[in-house]
């Protein structure tokens, strides 16, 4: 099993959309855990760090599921802007997942 | 401006050589990293290094080599020892033991 493990999509969404990502870890003992968005042939960037009581920023919501070993990420009203790939990350050794493509359609 | 930089954008090298890729930062951050990203793959860590003098391997160290030798750079040497080196690469840094890492633009590096 992969220690880090993303649907690679990719999502096909239209404007206005919710869509949801999952990542699954297999480390019980991660402790940080982050969403980074990267556009085509360009650098990742953070977007949001996930923490145990769920945070919400904007129209996006991480969220951190510890039972079951997953973290989320809800972007609500999608933005045509929103279309890039997005990599969640969990950390004792810093690990990438292989991200998730989005595109919103106008 | 506080950042990375990663230089050049674009390299092109013939089989058989070594190249540098260069990685500077003034974020005064102490832990810096190389990552390798193939087409539509994810980021995979080659070397690490949390401070100055000190480097670790990550998981595809095989045909890199790296030095540390002030805060600020971490320079990776792409040996003719790597089968496979065309590639985007890309450095990070951060503080150290956390995940927030902040990245350069990237080197795309073609090897023919």
């Amino acid at each position: 099993r992969k220690e880090v493990e993303q649907d690679p999509g990719p999502f096909n969404v239209p404007e206005g959309a919710t869509v949801a990502f999952n990542c699954t870890y297999s480390n019980s003992a991660s402790q940080s855990f982050f969403w980074y968005r990267q556009d085509c042939r360009k650098e990742p960037k953070l977007l949001m760090s996930v923490y145990s009581s769920g945070n919400e920023d904007g129209r996006f919501t991480a969220q951190l599921n510890r039972a079951s070993q997953y973290i989320s990420l809800l972007i609500r009203d999608s933005k045509l802007s929103d279309s890039a790939t997005y990599l969640c990350v969990v950390n004792m050794k810093t690990i990438f997942g292989a991200g998730t493509r989005l595109f919103v359609k106008a | 401006d506080g950042g990375i930089t990663q230089s050049p954008k674009y390299l092109f090298r013939k089989e058989g050589q070594n190249v540098t890729l260069s990685c500077e930062q003034n974020l005064n951050h102490d832990a810096m990293y190389w990552y390798r990203q193939d087409p539509g793959q994810g980021l995979r860590l080659i070397y690490y290094s949390q401070i100055v003098n000190d480097f670790q391997k990550g998981d595809i160290a095989e045909g890199y080599s790296v030095s540390r030798e002030k805060k600020e750079s971490f320079p990776l040497t792409v040996t003719s020892a790597q089968k496979n080196p065309t590639a985007f690469y890309l450095c990070a840094s951060s503080i150290p033991n956390r995940g927030e890492q902040y990245f350069g633009p990237g080197t795309r590096l073609t090897v023919t």
